[in-house]
This record gives structure tokens, sequence and C-alpha cells, in this order.
């Protein structure tokens, strides 16, 4: 089983749809998690972390389940702009150190 | 605030030439990373530092060499090149997060804006 799993896509959605990417991972001891935008070759680029009680930054949500052990990550009424890959990152701490994962992406199309 | 600064942002080499990717920081991260993008794939780790003096292996190591003599740099030296090493590379660098069963740091990735190197 890969550490960090996500759905490859492509999501095709309207703009305007509601649309969710899951995120699963395999170490129950993963403390820090987050979403990153990474638009087509370019770097990626933080969205936002995940907090234990969930957190919201506009139209965008995340949540965290710690017993199913598994991130989403939720967007409201899409827009173009949101056209992008969508990678989930767990951080694990191994050694006293952090481990950084990187799931493999997922891409969401929104199309007017 | 430059952030995380790669260069060069392009390169062309020949099978066995060598150079060194640079990559440098001014936000004071003691974490740096080198990863590897080919295309639809995801990030791969190759080498990492938590510290000046201190580097470690990634996923996928081998053709690479890196240093950290000082906070600010991380470069990464391409040995001898081979056409398998065409890909984007991208350096990163946090805080550096430490963790127990009780205590956790939240400290994202920043990550430079790249290099396209194709080696024919």
């Amino acid at each position: 089983r890969k550490e960090v799993e996500q759905d490859p896509g492509p999501f095709n959605v309207p703009e305007g749809a509601t649309v969710a990417f899951n995120c699963t991972y395999s170490n129950s001891a993963s403390q820090s998690f987050f979403w990153y935008r990474q638009d087509c070759r370019k770097e990626p680029k933080l969205l936002m972390s995940v907090y234990s009680s969930g957190n919201e930054d506009g139209r965008f949500t995340a949540q965290l389940n710690r017993a199913s052990q598994y991130i989403s990550l939720l967007i409201r009424d899409s827009k173009l702009s949101d056209s992008a890959t969508y990678l989930c990152v767990v951080n694990d701490f191994s050694g006293g150190y952090q481990k950084v994962t990187f799931g493999t992406g997922t891409k969401l199309q929104v199309i007017p | 605030n430059a952030g995380v600064t790669q260069t060069p942002k392009f390169q062309v080499l020949k099978t066995g030439q060598s150079m060194t990717l640079q990559c440098a920081q001014d936000m004071n991260h003691e974490y740096m990373s080198w990863y590897r993008q080919d295309p639809g794939m995801g990030l791969r780790l190759i080498h990492y530092s938590v510290g000046a003096g201190i580097t470690d292996q990634g996923e996928v190591p081998n053709g690479y060499n890196v240093s950290r003599s000082t906070t600010e740099d991380f470069p990464l030296r391409l040995l001898s090149a081979a056409p398998s090493q065409t890909s984007v590379y991208f350096c990163a660098s946090s805080y550096l997060g430490r963790g127990s069963t009780s205590i956790s740091y939240n400290s994202p990735l920043h990550f430079g804006n790249g290099t396209r190197l194709t080696v024919t």
C-alpha cells in the first residue's frame, strides 16, 4: 500500500459545482497534513494546512479523519481558476525529524 | 522576500556531463530538500538536509550528490548526467518539524520555481 494515496482523476466539473477530494495515508502516527495546489509545469504552492477540528478558507474546506486515516478537501462554487492538480501532503516524524510524503495528486478541470 | 531561489531555470546537458543545480533560501529554514517530478508523476524525494552539515538520502538518490555547508544553500550535483535524469527539479525548504507522540509542528514546505533539465 502506498504511504499516501489519491485518486488521480481527472475530475471534470462545471463552474459553480462543489467537488471533493480524498486522500488516505498509511501511517497512523502521521501528525501534520496539508493540501497543495500545482499548476501545469509550476511549483507546488501551499493551499491550506489541515487541522484536527477541520478548517475553512473561503470556498475551501479541509477535514481530517484520524480514525479512518484520510483527509479531504472540499471546493465549493468552483471557478475556472481552480483548475489544477491538488496534492495531499503528510508529515511523519521519524527519528525526531519530519518526513514529508506527497500524494501523486488529483487533477481538477473546471469547465465553463 | 526572495523565498526559495533556484538556478538555472532551464538546462540542457549531454550524457556524461556534470552540473550543479543551485538552491538558496533566505527564511532561515533548517530543513531543505530536493525533489524530481517526471511527467504525469508525483514528486520524488532525492536528498534532504535537516541543518548545515547534515544530509540524508531520499527515495531516489542515485546519481546525485548534495552538501549543506550553510543554512541558506543546498546545491544538487549531477555527477554524470543520464537521459533518465531528464526531469523537473524542485528545491523546497521549511522550518524543521520535530515531533513526538504528543507534540508536532505544522511546517509546510516552500518551493522554488523549479529547474527543467533535459539530458540528450
